[in-house]
Order: structure tokens, then sequence, then C-alpha cells
């Protein structure tokens, strides 16, 4: 079974800096998806960005990029120039790309405090 | 195009009760997977439906939750003979068949339940 982990339970950055949240996950396939989800003291579940596994290009969302290492099995979130409406818990998620497990597996999440 | 549509968003029931949760999945989607957020947690899925078919159960509990996918209406999960350890947020999520997003889950407000 797929396990995805969220090391830093909480990260807190000024408003316009950077920061990275990690995330690692272990698999034994070859193909498969990755996502950053936020969801903000509304509960709903926003898709930040995706990865698919068999591009080595890192994805790119405006201020959001992704740094995927997958010999590392590693899948970092960037936010760049942070705003106070970052402010949510993120959750890093994987998705196989194979028949039947369709299911997303999620970290614990992390909680993104931007400081004004 | 409206996004997916869960009701109640919050439900209170007594322990032994039951509880019913709907879902309604974006026009055009055909898949629908239902997920459990306890507090202080991750989302943890439960079950993959098609129309008039359970793909992936695998994490449902195996007693007092069942899930069904209609010809015609929304998505349920129910939860029969409630208990306190029931007490979550519960998301649904649909995706398409095909096309762009066809790897994308696109997840609904949630359900908050409370069991007395």
């Amino acid at each position: 079974a797929q396990t995805v982990t969220q090391s830093q339970p909480e990260m807190s950055v000024q408003e316009a800096e950077t920061v990275t949240l990690s995330c690692t996950y272990d698999t034994s396939e070859s193909d498969y998806y990755l996502f950053w989800y936020k969801q903000p003291p509304s509960r709903q579940m926003i898709l930040v960005i995706r990865q698919e596994a068999y591009k080595q290009q890192n994805a790119t969302e405006n201020r959001f990029s992704v740094n995927f290492q997958k010999a590392a099995k590693s899948f970092s979130l960037k936010i760049s120039d942070s705003q106070l409406g970052d402010a949510a818990m993120y959750f890093c998620a994987y998705r196989s790309a194979g028949g039947g497990a369709d299911g997303l597996t999620f970290g614990k999440g992390t909680h993104l405090i931007i400081q004004p | 195009n409206a996004g997916v549509m869960q009701n109640p968003r919050h439900l209170v029931r007594r322990r032994g009760q039951e509880a019913r949760l709907r879902c309604s999945p974006m026009k055009g989607h055909s898949h629908v997977y239902w997920y459990r957020q306890l507090p202080e947690e991750g989302l943890k899925f439960m079950v993959y439906l098609q129309k008039e078919n359970i793909i992936d159960e695998s994490g449902m509990p195996k007693e007092r939750f069942s899930a069904e996918f209609p010809k015609e209406g929304p998505s349920i999960l129910r939860i029969q003979q409630v208990v306190r350890g029931d007490s979550a947020a519960y998301f649904c999520a649909s995706s398409p068949t095909s096309g762009d997003t066809h790897n994308e889950q696109f997840f609904g407000p949630g359900t908050r339940l409370t069991v007395l």
C-alpha cells in the first residue's frame, strides 16, 4: 500500500516571502499522479497543482511550483510571494495510474500560517 | 457548471440512529469517491463508485457503512447505528471518464456529521 508523509505539522512564513512544504511518499509503482490540495477554514478541498510521474518537468501554476524528485520519492510544494489568502491546511496526495486503485492517499497535512 | 454538491452540510444524529449523506457529482462526471476526515487528520479514502457499481470499497468499514450510486439521482453514503467515533467530515469527489481532467478529483464542500 502507498503511504504519504508530510513531516511538517505547521509552517509559518512572512507575507511576500517564499515557503516550501515537504512531502515524501512510498510506492512500488512506476506510474502515478501526485497532487497538492489546499483546505482553507471553509474546509473546501481545492486542487493547487498536480504532477504526472512520467513527466520530468516540474509542474508550475502561477506562484505555486513543485520540486518532484522521483528517485527520492519526494514532492515538495513551493509557494512564492506568499499572500494572506494562502493560509490554509495543505495536503499532499498520491494516486495510482494503474487500473483499480483510484482513490487518493493523503498525507496528514501541513498547517500554513502567513504572518502579515 | 455547478460543482460537486453535498447535502446536508451539517448533520447531527444520536447514537444508534442512521445517517444518510448525499452527493451529486459534477455534470458529466460518472465516477464518485467518498472520503472521511477525522479531526486533525488528512482525508481517508472509503469507496469508489460508478453508476450502479461499486468499484473499490477497500476503505469502507466492514459493518454499518454502505454506499450506492444509482442510475438516477445522487450517490448516497449510509451509516447505520451511528457511534460517536463516526463523527467526522465526509467528502465526496467526482471525476470525468475522459478528457484533460480525467485524473483529477473535484471535491464537494463536505458533510460534517456530529454524533451525540
